[in-house]
Parts: C-alpha cells; sequence; structure tokens
C-alpha cells in the first residue's frame, strides 16, 4: 500500500520567516512529487512538479526538493507572507493498473502570521 | 491555461435522491479525467479515472453502480452520486490531464455534497 506522510500537520510562524514542509513515502514505486496549495474549501493549486528525473524545482519563493532514495521531499518557502496561508498537499505519481495516479498525504495548513 | 471548471460548487441533497456533478476542461482537451473524494481533515482519495469513450476505472472500495460516472466529450466528465445517503456528504474534486502532454493533473475547485 502506498503511503504518504506529510509533517508537521500544522504550522504557525511570524511573517518573513523560512520554512520547510516535510513530505515522505514508503513506495518505491512513486517516481515523480507533486506539490499542491489548497484553500479552505477550495480545489487544488499546482504547485511545483518533480519528475524523476529532476533532485529539485523552484518557482518564485517555493523550492522544492526530492530525494527518491530516502523516499522524501521537501518544500522550502522562502520570506513567508499572511498569503501563503493555506493548506499544502504533497503527492506522489505511481503508475497502477497501466495509469497514472496520485498519491496524496493529508497535508500541512501552514498559518503565516502578520 | 489548463484550466477545469465543476458545478455545481455546493449541493444540498436529501437522503435517497441523486445529484450529478459535471467537471469540464474549459481552454484544453483532457483524454482522462479524475474524480476524488476529500472527507474533513483528511487526504484526497482517488474514487475512479475515466478515459474519454470508455468506462470508468473504480478503485477498490468504490461501488461504481453507486458512483456513475460518464465522460463522453474530450471536454466533460460527470459524477452522479445515485440514492444519496448523509455518509455521501464529502468534497468532491475533479482533475484533468491534458491530451498529450505530461503527466501533470489540472484540478477543478470542487464541489462540497451535503445530504441531509
Amino acid at each position: 500500500k502506498q503511503e504518504v506522510t506529510q509533517i508537521p500537520a500544522a504550522l504557525s510562524v511570524p511573517e518573513g520567516e523560512n520554512l520547510v514542509l516535510n513530505c515522505s513515502f514508503t513506495d518505491s514505486a512513486i517516481y515523480n512529487l507533486q506539490w499542491f496549495r489548497q484553500d479552505p474549501g477550495k480545489g487544488l493549486t499546482s504547485l511545483l512538479l518533480i519528475q524523476s528525473s529532476q533532485r529539485e524545482q523552484t518557482s518564485g519563493r517555493l523550492n522544492a526538493s526530492l530525494d527518491k532514495s530516502s523516499g522524501r521531499s521537501t518544500l522550502y518557502i522562502a520570506a513567508s507572507q499572511p498569503g501563503d496561508s493555506a493548506t499544502y498537499l504533497c503527492a506522489g505519481v505511481i503508475t497502477q493498473g497501466g495509469s497514472e495516479k496520485l498519491v496524496f498525504g493529508k497535508g500541512t495548513k501552514l498559518t503565516v502570521n502578520p | 491555461g489548463a484550466v477545469v471548471s465543476q458545478h455545481p460548487s455546493w449541493v444540498i441533497c436529501k437522503s435517497g435522491t441523486s445529484v450529478k456533478i459535471e467537471c469540464r476542461s474549459l481552454d484544453f482537451q483532457a483524454t482522462t479525467m479524475f474524480w476524488y473524494r476529500q472527507f474533513p481533515k483528511q487526504s484526497l482519495m482517488l474514487m475512479a479515472t475515466s478515459n474519454e469513450g470508455s468506462k470508468a476505472t473504480y478503485e477498490q472500495g468504490v461501488e461504481k453502480d453507486k458512483f456513475l460516472i460518464n465522460h463522453a466529450s474530450l471536454t466533460l466528465s460527470t459524477l452522479t452520486v445515485t440514492s444519496a445517503h448523509p455518509e455521501d456528504s464529502s468534497f468532491y474534486i475533479c482533475s484533468a490531464r491534458t491530451l498529450g502532454g505530461t503527466y501533470e493533473q489540472y484540478f477543478g475547485p470542487g464541489t462540497r455534497l451535503t445530504v441531509t
């Protein structure tokens, strides 16, 4: 069974702080890793997709890394802002039954205080 | 680009009735669409994968006769919850994958279903 774990479940930081969100997975069959943002009662916004041949991806203040050997990925947010407050989900990509699927963690709820 | 819409955004229905949720890719063609369910403070769970013009593939434990999925065109998939019960109350999210593109899925805004 594929499992994706995110730690911590919730995080509260003051504005301007740099922070790291962690994601770990137990299944070596996971070959890509995707990070999403979800605002309350809303759908998902894709932030970064790291393919198996890559070790990291960057977009603005966000940097995501992937270490398949250890089954870990991190999302680094620099100079956090109150607008970054949301739940961040990581999802591993696997192939099952001939189709590609996403396996999600439960997310980390981030609160950035002004 | 790559916008996915869902309709309705929220719906309340009585127990025993059926509810249809639409998922549309607005600016691209999607050969594959996915339906997820999310309970409060839980992760998204894949319910089924639908390919245009063929029957949906359901995940283990998901009743295909209860959750009817139709993917009749490259831009529209529907999920019908039949004979809804209060335990079906959840947040339903669809996603779509571009035709011939990379793996990446694009997600809709979700539909909040409440069964009374």
